[in-house]
């Protein structure tokens, strides 16, 4: 089956920029997206088609999906977007809608 | 405005079945490339996708699970249900219903979450 894998956490100061990573085999021939998940709450999606954002994300959040790595970007971050972060791929195998391992993004 | 809600037990006891529907509005699933899903949370861990129905009433299903799962469509009611046999612990979870649609194989709407426990 097909997986995607994630660094357990990542810290970043305010303001500073943050990237996230998302490593399957050539997941860059496959659309990846993101997904933002504070405490108690339900994912949000952040990034569609590797580089999308949805209405309402703020432009701070960025997304590219090259080779075997897809990146989710954090440009000047608040202290608001401490949260979990989730990539996510289609894959036309038997599993079609498969996760990543999933990355706390902590706001130091 | 598109909302979906999950309802059905909170608490099941080992080996029963459990049954959770999916209550949405603001779209229809008789519309062309609109999907209807549950994915699953165990607490402190990752998403797992389980099972979509297209509108269509195309089915997929996480192959790890296919046997234990089922899932259906009332489109008179706006309502998916997703049924789960022989139930375990390690199937503490909560559960959500999403919606997607497009083509673009992703869930950009979220219910807000049902917590099933399993415990005797």
């Amino acid at each position: 089956s097909y997986e995607l894998t994630q660094p357990p956490s990542v810290s970043v100061s305010p303001g500073q920029t943050v990237s996230i990573t998302c490593s399957g085999d050539k997941l860059g021939d496959k659309y990846a997206c993101w997904y933002q998940q504070k405490p108690g709450q339900s994912p949000v999606l952040v990034i569609y088609q590797d580089s999308k954002r949805p209405s309402g994300i703020p432009e701070r959040f960025s997304g590219s999906n090259s080779g075997n790595t897809a990146t989710l970007t954090i440009s000047g971050t608040q202290a608001m977007d401490e949260a979990d972060y989730y990539c996510q791929a289609w894959d036309s195998g038997t599993s079609p809608y498969v996760f990543g391992t999933g990355t706390k993004v902590t706001v130091l | 405005q598109i909302t979906l809600k999950e309802s059905g037990p909170t608490l099941v006891r080992p080996t029963q079945t459990l049954t959770l529907t999916c209550t949405f509005s603001g779209f229809s699933l008789t519309a062309s490339g609109v999907g209807v899903g549950w994915i699953r949370q165990p607490p402190g861990k990752a998403l797992e996708w389980l099972a979509l129905i297209h509108w269509d009433d195309d089915r997929r299903y996480s192959p790890s699970l296919k046997s234990r799962l089922t899932i259906t469509k009332d489109t008179s009611k706006n309502q998916v249900v997703l049924t789960m046999t022989n139930m375990d612990p390690v199937d503490t979870a909560t559960y959500y219903c999403v919606h997607t649609a497009g083509g673009y194989y992703v869930f950009d709407y979220w219910g807000q979450g049902t917590l099933v426990t399993v415990s005797s």
